[in-house]
């Protein structure tokens, strides 16, 4: 069954130092979101692409957030400069419209601690 | 703006007993009712969903009913199993059609021992 990938499981970083996350959603799918769920929280939606094109960034504090999707496929989620607050799992979603309605896959995320 | 509220875990439960985890939501319009299940180091999965109003999502013994009147989105089950154990979010779904921006709730970890 295809799959949400996510890079990497786990990072570890120092506060003040740049991260990247990388996800690359099924293939087809053209609508991609990134969530950010804090120890003990529900998932909360960061930026929402549609295609290569930033549908939702709302969310995304821009001021050390920033995400992208050059080709439309897969996409980097980068924070820099990373900041104690910023320890949460980072989850990658896609969709694609289906027989029964939309369904959403997500990946398995990454964890990040900032030290 | 949307929320979504849902009981305050732990829930430890004994196997074969009936599970409840209360949901209910605020929205401005009528929204798609979801509950996601995330096992221990996976991703977060689909359980069921409603999208409106008196509709029950039912998969793999649970069942939620979508009471607008009472904005609520109970999840219930009658007889659960060790391998239930995970952790249950609510959710809703308020943009149209092709998007799935979500609200969630915190979450409400169920331990099931034998």
């Amino acid at each position: 069954e295809a799959e949400v990938a996510q890079s990497p499981r786990y990072k570890i970083t120092e506060k003040s130092q740049a991260v990247a996350f990388w996800c690359d959603p099924i293939s087809g799918h053209a609508t991609l979101y990134w969530y950010r769920q804090i120890l003990g929280q529900g998932p909360e939606l960061l930026v929402q692409f549609q295609d290569e094109s930033v549908v939702d960034d709302s969310q995304l504090p821009k001021d050390r957030f920033s995400a992208e999707r050059l080709k439309g496929v897969d996409s980097t989620l980068k924070i820099q400069p990373a900041e104690l607050g910023d320890s949460a799992m980072y989850l990658c979603a896609s969709s694609s419209p289906g027989h029964s309605g939309e369904k959403l896959f997500f990946g398995s995320g990454t964890q990040l601690s900032v030290l | 703006g949307n929320s979504v509220t849902q009981m305050e875990g732990p829930v430890t439960l004994s196997e074969e007993a009936f599970l409840t985890i209360n949901c209910t939501y605020t929205a401005t319009g009528y929204p798609s009712l979801f509950w996601y299940v995330q096992y221990p180091g996976e991703g977060l999965q689909l359980l069921l969903k409603a999208t409106k109003a008196d509709d029950k999502g039912s998969n793999k013994g649970f069942e939620a009913t979508y009471r607008k009147e009472t904005t609520s989105f109970h999840l219930e089950k009658g007889s659960v199993q060790v391998s239930d154990s995970a952790v249950y979010f609510c959710a809703l779904s308020e943009t149209g059609a092709g998007s799935y921006q979500l609200t969630f709730g915190k979450g409400t970890k169920l331990s099931v021992i034998p």
